[in-house]
């Protein structure tokens, strides 16, 4: 059974940073292309980043490019997201999220999500 | 960026209905279109890819069409369970700035 589990969400001032993690399971990690989805309350949905099989290629929404950064570890089925210069507006449920392949663009599982709320 | 309009925003329907929910993209995507279903407190579900590929354990009530700019999510007969928000994504543009639909909720009328 796939599953994906995140963590590091937690309450930050602006212009803090904040490490998210997502932890794989029941699928061969590195065959595949990983996501991050985001979600404000009570809002619709926002792709942020795309990371290829082996971490060779990495793409950003324009509203997270140059303060967020998408990695992984294979060897420990782990998927990251550093997140610099946080903003109000970067407040939301942070969802992992696996490619139907090697980068097709499509999410075929996620995790539960961790919330990250930017606030002084 | 590729931008995607869904309507309606919202749509009142009862159990039995005929759902229709459109898709529209700013610029022609072909077939690189996806569909989610998301309940309250929970993560979306992929229910169609490749704009009419029903993914592994989606009931077949469910069923996506068009290419190009147009798009459409059928629920042949609306059941309990699926009453819920759908989203629409696409997935051509490169390098990848994969963007959704405001999304549709479909009530209980």
């Amino acid at each position: 059974e796939v599953q994906l589990v995140e963590s590091g969400g937690v309450v930050v001032q602006p212009g803090g940073s904040l490490r998210l993690s997502c932890a794989a399971s029941g699928f061969t990690f590195d065959d595949y292309a990983m996501h991050w989805v985001r979600q404000a309350p009570g809002k619709g949905l926002e792709w942020v980043s795309l990371i290829s099989w082996d971490g060779g290629s990495t793409y950003y929404a324009d509203s997270v490019k140059g303060r967020f950064t998408i990695s992984r570890d294979n060897s420990k089925n782990s998927l990251y997201l550093q997140m610099n210069s946080l903003r109000a507006e970067d407040t939301a449920l942070y969802y992992c999220a696996k490619d139907i392949g090697i980068a097709g663009g499509y999410f075929d599982y996620w995790g539960q999500g961790t919330l990250v709320t930017v606030s002084s | 960026d590729i931008q995607m309009t869904q309507s309606p925003s919202s749509v009142s329907a009862s159990v039995g209905d005929r759902v229709t929910i459109t898709c529209r993209a700013s610029q022609g995507i072909s077939s690189w279109l996806a569909w989610y279903q998301q309940k309250p407190g929970k993560a979306p579900k992929l229910l169609i890819y490749a704009a009419s590929s029903l993914q592994s354990g989606v009931p077949s009530r469910f069923s996506g069409s068009g290419s190009g700019t147009d798009f459409t999510l059928t629920i042949s007969s609306l059941q309990p369970e699926d009453f819920a928000t759908y989203y629409c994504q696409q997935a051509n543009s490169f390098p990848p700035k994969l963007t959704f639909g405001g999304g549709t909720k479909v009530e209980i009328k």
